[in-house]
């Protein structure tokens, strides 16, 4: 149990385009999904909380008109980075919360070109 | 201080011996914690949780969680090589009392365990 998958597993896209990101739980209802990145080597960094049906709560210093997050239902998170650059290029994580613990999704790998 | 202290290893043990992983923390109001492991290139894994002080025991894995003393620590009975890996405490700490169930997380144990 306790499932969460992501879509795509990795993506490469040319700078200026934009990439959407699909977070979903596979057996459980999530009443909070969280979305975050990670550079090699680094430890991970929460970019935003997301609870269905409200606006998402970014972290400080990340660009909520860059990346979108719309939490459409108890199953389903999507993140997408408008007008990708070469810096957003990393592994974006998504985790799905049904109380208190996190299930951790298997990543999406974006490379921008 | 941060808010959540490990040690960043390397932490090297031979086949088949006890790893013990150690992590403390600074909210004393924090009430969730948890053990996550992260192979490279990997996302994190949920390996443990604890809420309650004492130990919690889940196959070859036991967490153990003193709130007095702010310490929470994770033992690997019988290491494999399997296990080796980045092992991530989290905690759910209330500090500003803005939380939303968001995990903070320590630098991270690198654990190698060798034949």
């Amino acid at each position: 149990g306790a499932v969460v998958s992501q879509h795509p597993s990795w993506v490469i896209c040319k700078s200026g385009t934009s990439v959407k990101i699909e977070c979903r739980s596979l057996d459980f209802q999530a009443t909070t999904m969280f979305w975050y990145r990670q550079f090699p080597k680094q430890s991970l960094m929460l970019m935003a909380t997301s609870n269905e049906g409200s606006k998402a709560t970014y972290e400080q210093g990340v660009e909520k008109d860059k990346f979108l997050i719309n939490h459409a239902s108890l199953t389903l998170s999507t993140l997408t980075v408008t007008s990708a650059h070469p810096e957003d290029s990393s592994f974006y994580i998504c985790s799905a919360s049904p109380y208190y613990e996190q299930y951790f999704g298997p990543g999406t790998r974006l490379t921008v070109t | 201080q941060k808010e959540v202290e490990q040690n960043s290893g390397p932490l090297s043990v031979p086949e088949g011996a006890i790893a013990s992983l150690n992590c403390t923390y600074s909210d004393r109001g924090s009430q969730s914690f948890f053990w996550y492991r992260q192979y490279s290139g990997k996302s994190p894994e949920l390996i443990m949780f604890i809420y309650s002080n004492g130990d919690k025991e889940d196959g070859r894995f036991t967490a153990q969680l003193n709130k007095a003393s702010q310490y929470v620590s994770l033992l690997i009975r019988d290491s494999q090589p399997s296990d080796s890996a980045t092992y991530l405490c989290a905690v759910i700490s209330n500090a500003g009392g803005t939380s939303y169930g968001k995990l903070t997380f320590g630098q991270g144990t690198i654990l190698t365990v060798h034949p």
